[in-house]
């Protein structure tokens, strides 16, 4: 099956300091692959996306470059905001083998808290 | 506005005493799921379902009953909670592209204690 491994939390980082979290993936076939964000108290909504290798998903000033030879997907940001205090979950979108159908798998989410 | 609600947003039961957790969208998506979220473990996918009628287990269906009558609704059924079912709950939904490259909407959570 498909599966994520992505940096553990959880990150604590002065405001406009530098981000990288870290994903890995291994997916069958040729995934796309998601970052989503989860704010305090809300549900998950997506971040950005990359649907091929070496396209680059950006949003809000977030990227994240698809590297097929790495199976890696890290999220970056030069320069984060207070207001980007969040769960971000790194996501594959796979072929299930035994479905057959395209599932979405989750890492387990890394907290980042951003200080003034 | 598109959105998919959830309702309640809190629950507290005790062991024994089913329930159901609905989840409607408004966008006509046919594939729709349910995760659950608990500390240090992400989030899990309990059961989905690609269109009417058609459903299928996640990774951690045990417990758990779905049913999809309407394309819009899919609730969730917990028919004998226990303890170890007290999570946070989100419902999803998707339109589905063949080269699996859709992205799902999430509702805003159910937050379920089982005493």
């Amino acid at each position: 099956g498909n599966s994520v491994t992505q940096m553990e939390g959880p990150v604590t980082l002065s405001e406009e300091a530098f981000l990288t979290i870290n994903c890995t993936y291994t997916a069958t076939g040729y995934p796309s692959l998601f970052w989503y964000v989860q704010y305090p108290g809300e549900g998950l909504q997506l971040l950005l996306k990359a649907t091929k290798a070496d396209d680059k998903g950006s949003n809000k000033g977030f990227e994240a470059t698809y590297r097929k030879e790495t199976t890696s997907f890290h999220l970056e940001k030069g320069s984060v905001q207070v207001s980007d205090s969040a769960v971000y979950f790194c996501a594959p979108s796979g072929r299930d083998s035994g479905a057959g159908s395209y599932q979405l798998t989750f890492g387990k989410g890394t907290k980042l808290s951003v200080i003034p | 506005e598109a959105q998919v609600t959830q309702n309640p947003r809190y629950l507290i039961t005790v062991t024994g005493k089913k329930l159901t957790v609905t989840c409607s969208q408004n966008m006509n998506h046919e594939y729709m799921s349910w995760y659950r979220q608990d500390p240090g473990l992400g989030l899990r996918q309990i059961y989905y379902s690609m269109n009417v009628e058609v459903t299928d287990k996640g990774d951690v269906p045990e417990g758990y009953k779905v049913s999809r009558k309407e394309k819009r609704n899919f609730p969730l059924i917990l028919e004998s909670p226990s303890p170890n079912q007290t999570s946070l709950y989100f419902c999803a939904s998707s339109l589905r592209r063949g080269q699996g490259s859709y992205e799902q909407y999430f509702g805003p959570g159910t937050r379920l204690t089982v005493t």
